[in-house]
C-alpha cells in the first residue's frame, strides 16, 4: 500500500481561486513528482523537483521540495475549469526509478 | 517525440487466462517500469527493467512477470487470472537507472477481468 500521505483527499475550487495540496513521507526521499490524471488517461507529470528546499514553477504551478525531504506542497494559482482532475505526488529514492504515490486530491469545480 | 506507448488499451479477459500488455518507451530512454493502478489500492508499482533485466520488483505475487528487450521495449505478463486483476495497468519510461530521473507515463491499458 501507499507510504504517501496526500491531503486533501478531495477540494472544490472556484474559478480564480488558489489551491494547495502536500504530501507527507515516514521516509526520506531524494525526488518529488507531482502529475494531473485525468478520467481514463494517465499521470501527466506536472513538476519534478531533485533538491531539498527547491521551490519549482511551471506556469500556474509551484511545488516545493521540503528541507526534511519527508514532504511537498503544489500550489495551483488562479485556478480555471480545466484544473479539474486528480492531482498524485510521488517520492523517488535513489536506489532506481520505483516511484512512491500518495492517494491522490481530487480537484471538482464548485456547483 | 513519441510519449510512451501501451498497447492494447482495452481488454476483456476470462478469470483463468493470461494477458500480455506492452510498452514502447519513449525514444532513448532505457527504463521501463510497470505500475498497476486500482480504485482501492492506488498506484502500485510492479517492477523495473533495465538493460533487459529486472531492477526493481513490487508487493506482487508471481504471477505477474515482465521483460524487456534489446531496443527497451518491454511486456508484462498476468498469469492465472483473478477479478482482482482488473485494473489500469501503466507504463513509465526514465532516460536511465537510478534516482533523480524524470520520469513518464504511457495512456495505460485497461484489463477487465469477468
Amino acid at each position: 500500500g501507499q507510504q504517501l500521505n496526500q491531503s486533501p483527499q478531495s477540494m472544490f475550487i472556484q474559478e480564480g481561486e488558489d489551491v494547495s495540496m502536500n504530501c507527507t513521507s515516514s521516509s526520506i526521499f531524494n525526488t518529488w513528482l507531482w502529475y494531473k490524471q485525468d478520467p481514463g488517461e494517465g499521470p501527466v507529470l506536472l513538476i519534478a523537483l531533485y533538491k531539498a528546499g527547491e521551490l519549482t514553477s511551471n506556469g500556474r504551478l509551484t511545488a516545493q521540495f521540503g528541507i526534511t525531504r519527508k514532504d511537498s506542497f503544489l500550489n495551483i494559482s488562479a485556478s480555471i475549469p480545466s484544473d479539474v482532475g486528480i492531482y498524485f505526488c510521488a517520492g523517488q529514492t535513489a536506489a532506481g526509478n520505483k516511484l512512491t504515490f500518495g492517494g491522490g486530491t481530487r480537484v471538482l469545480v464548485k456547483p | 517525440k513519441a510519449g510512451v506507448t501501451q498497447t492494447p488499451r482495452y481488454l476483456i479477459k476470462t478469470r483463468g487466462q493470461q494477458v500480455t500488455l506492452s510498452c514502447s518507451p519513449i525514444s532513448g530512454h532505457r527504463s521501463v517500469s510497470w505500475y498497476q493502478q486500482t480504485p482501492g489500492q492506488g498506484l502500485q508499482f510492479l517492477f523495473e527493467y533495465f538493460s533487459e533485466t529486472q531492477r526493481n520488483k513490487g508487493n506482487f505475487p508471481g504471477r505477474f512477470s515482465g521483460r524487456q528487450f534489446s531496443n527497451s521495449r518491454s511486456e508484462m505478463n498476468v498469469s492465472t487470472l483473478e477479478l482482482g486483476d482488473s485494473a489500469l495497468y501503466l507504463c513509465a519510461s526514465s532516460l536511465n537507472f537510478g534516482g533523480g530521473n524524470t520520469i513518464y507515463f504511457g495512456e495505460g491499458s485497461w484489463l477487465t477481468v469477468v
